[in-house]
């Protein structure tokens, strides 16, 4: 699976977007972006995850580059309680792999009121 | 609402003991993993399974063991727990006709071993 590299941290005031980047240059065609956030003392969440189109659900955007080297979670009205830990992360979906995820240091994002 | 509930949010151990964490999952799913999670090295890998009775090796499998006898039930064993064990421990699952890469975590099991 295809490295990734986040800011290890980033400020966000609450009621506007926070935008969290991903680099991922080494990825390959049938690679997937998962993002996952992890609260203080909770286990990570699921977030979002896409291939090469933009995907939005209820809780945030992804937008991925046309190259697919770099992606960005969208939060796009952050509340305190999204202070977390957001991961980005690239894993093939091909046949034989059942979701082993390497997590790698995250982004620690800090919404301030 | 899914679920993974895993047994104990806290545990205090001394070193030696054999430690049992257990952890359930309501999805039917048929892949469970453990993670650990220190300060500084993220969440690491220590074993997984796709199936009963299978289980497969992590990143960092040394120390510990897994039981997988029935589908829903994943247990991690420290057979004689050492105070480089202190960790809080995360239990997941996931489908495999569903997305690989989407996981449900459990609370998280936070031991200490003294």
């Amino acid at each position: 699976d295809a490295k990734t590299t986040q800011p290890p941290s980033m400020d966000c005031a609450e009621g506007r977007a926070a935008n969290l980047p991903c680099n991922h240059s080494t990825i390959s065609g049938n690679e997937y972006v998962y993002w996952y956030r992890q609260i203080h003392s909770q286990g990570p969440q699921y977030i979002i995850h896409g291939l090469k189109n933009n995907e939005t659900n209820e809780m945030a955007s992804l937008i991925i580059t046309e190259d697919r080297k770099s992606s960005t979670l969208i939060l796009p009205h952050a509340t305190l309680r999204d202070t977390a830990v957001y991961y980005c992360i690239v894993i093939n979906r091909g046949s034989g792999n059942t979701g082993k995820l390497i997590f790698g240091q995250g982004t620690t994002l800090q919404v301030k009121p | 609402d899914v679920k993974v509930t895993q047994s104990s949010r806290y545990l205090v151990k001394r070193t030696g003991e054999k430690v049992f964490l257990e952890c359930v999952q309501d999805m039917d799913h048929e892949n469970m993993f453990w993670y650990r999670q220190d300060p500084g090295l993220g969440l690491r890998l220590i074993y997984f399974s796709y199936d009963v009775k299978m289980k497969e090796k992590g990143d960092i499998p040394e120390g510990y063991s897994v039981s997988r006898e029935k589908k829903e039930r994943f247990s991690l064993i420290l057979e004689s727990a050492s105070t480089n064990q202190t960790s809080m421990y995360l239990c997941a699952s996931s489908s495999s006709s569903g997305g690989a890469g989407e996981l449900f975590f459990g609370e998280g099991s936070r031991l200490t071993v003294l």
